[in-house]
Formats: C-alpha cells, sequence, structure tokens
C-alpha cells in the first residue's frame, strides 16, 4: 500500500522566514496531496492541495510543488507568522478519497 | 461551506461502557465518511471508511465489532466503541468528502477526546 514519509519531524524558524516541509510517496498511482495544519486540539484543517496533472499550486504565502518523477511534494511558506505555528500534516490519495498521511511536522515560528 | 459536526468533543467514562460518537456534515451530502484515530504526537490513523447505505470498509487491524460503523444517511456517520477499555481512550476524528469516486477534499470534524477510566 501508499506510504508516506514526512520530514523534517520540527521546524523552528523565526518570525518572516520561510518553512519548507517535504514528502515522499511510494505509489505512483497517487494523483492527490493534500496538506493539512492542525492546532493543538483541533481539527486538521485543508490549507492547500494538489493534484498529479498540475506540478505547483500557490494561495498567498502558501505554496506546494509537486515532482510526480521524483515521487515528492513539497509544502513552502514564505513570511512566516507565528500563528503559522502548528502540525502539519500532508497526504496522498489515488482515489476513492482515502488518505494516508505523512507523520507530521511540528512547525515554530519564533517572534 | 462544507461544515463538519462531531458530537461528543469529550467523553469521559467507566470500564466495559459502549461511546457512540456522531459525525453530521450540515451543508453538504457526504457519500463517504472516514474515522481516524489520533493519538498524542501522532499522526492521523485510518480506521474506516464508511459509504452511506452499506458497510463500513475496515482497515488492517481494526475490529469491526470493536468498532462499529453505521451511516445511515447522507449527512450522519456514527462510530461506537464497544465495550471500551482504557486502551481505547485516544482522539477520534471524522471527516467527510461530497465524492466517493474522484478526489475531493476532506472536511474534518473537531474530533473527540475519548478517555476509559
Amino acid at each position: 500500500g501508499e506510504n508516506v514519509e514526512q520530514h523534517p519531524s520540527t521546524l523552528s524558524v523565526q518570525e518572516g522566514d520561510s518553512a519548507v516541509i517535504k514528502c515522499t510517496y511510494s505509489d505512483s498511482a497517487s494523483n492527490y496531496f493534500p496538506w493539512y495544519k492542525q492546532e493543538l486540539g483541533k481539527r486538521p484543517q485543508l490549507i492547500i492541495d494538489i493534484r498529479s496533472n498540475v506540478g505547483e499550486k500557490k494561495d498567498q504565502r502558501i505554496a506546494v510543488t509537486l515532482n510526480k518523477t521524483a515521487k515528492h511534494f513539497s509544502l513552502h511558506i514564505t513570511e512566516t507568522q507565528p500563528e503559522d505555528s502548528a502540525v502539519y500534516f500532508c497526504a496522498a490519495s489515488k482515489g476513492g478519497n482515502k488518505l494516508v498521511f505523512g507523520a507530521g511536522t511540528i512547525l515554530r515560528v519564533k517572534s | 461551506g462544507a461544515v463538519v459536526s462531531q458530537h461528543p468533543s469529550w467523553v469521559i467514562c467507566k470500564s466495559g461502557t459502549s461511546v457512540k460518537i456522531e459525525c453530521r456534515s450540515l451543508d453538504f451530502q457526504a457519500t463517504t465518511m472516514f474515522w481516524y484515530r489520533q493519538f498524542p504526537k501522532q499522526s492521523l490513523m485510518l480506521m474506516a471508511t464508511s459509504n452511506e447505505g452499506s458497510k463500513a470498509t475496515y482497515e488492517q487491524g481494526v475490529e469491526k465489532d470493536k468498532f462499529l460503523i453505521n451511516h445511515a444517511s447522507l449527512t450522519l456517520s456514527t462510530l461506537t466503541v464497544t465495550s471500551a477499555h482504557p486502551e481505547d481512550s485516544s482522539f477520534y476524528i471524522c471527516s467527510a468528502s461530497r465524492d466517493s469516486v474522484s478526489n475531493q477534499p476532506q472536511h474534518f470534524g473537531d474530533g473527540t477526546r475519548l478517555s476509559i477510566l
């Protein structure tokens, strides 16, 4: 089955700097890659997603890139702010909406 | 749009009790709902996929007799933890999507923190 690896497990950045989180997946049939942000004790919230027919997608300070050949995708957050501090999860799906999640990255933005 | 409501948010009960958790899609019809379990500081582990009007599909290692899932309508799925024991204590989260075929975003409920004494 699908396996999603996520790195790093923790990431500390200074406010205003950029943060990059990387994920790799194993199943080349996967075609949908969402990213979720989860604050402590709260629900995961979809922040951006990308489908396999697109290489890059951007939404204000957040961008996601996908390399299908290498089977990896990355989340980029620019101009980080303290409210960006949370746990971020990547996920992959090959259909049927079934998601396989990465282990998560704890992002700390220091002010 | 795409609001998912989960109830209750917190349950504390004695060992041996059965606990029912509800997941509702408030403003859309969800043909598929998913149930996850999340341990502290860990990722979301898919327990089962719930399809309206049919039996749930359980992931390997998840006891279907222990975790009963019912998806009686397009807006409601329930998870019942039967004869709960302390090891069942966890954070349970549901999610729902509009379409079970094409990949559509999953929208999560607020989760239920279950504590078994």
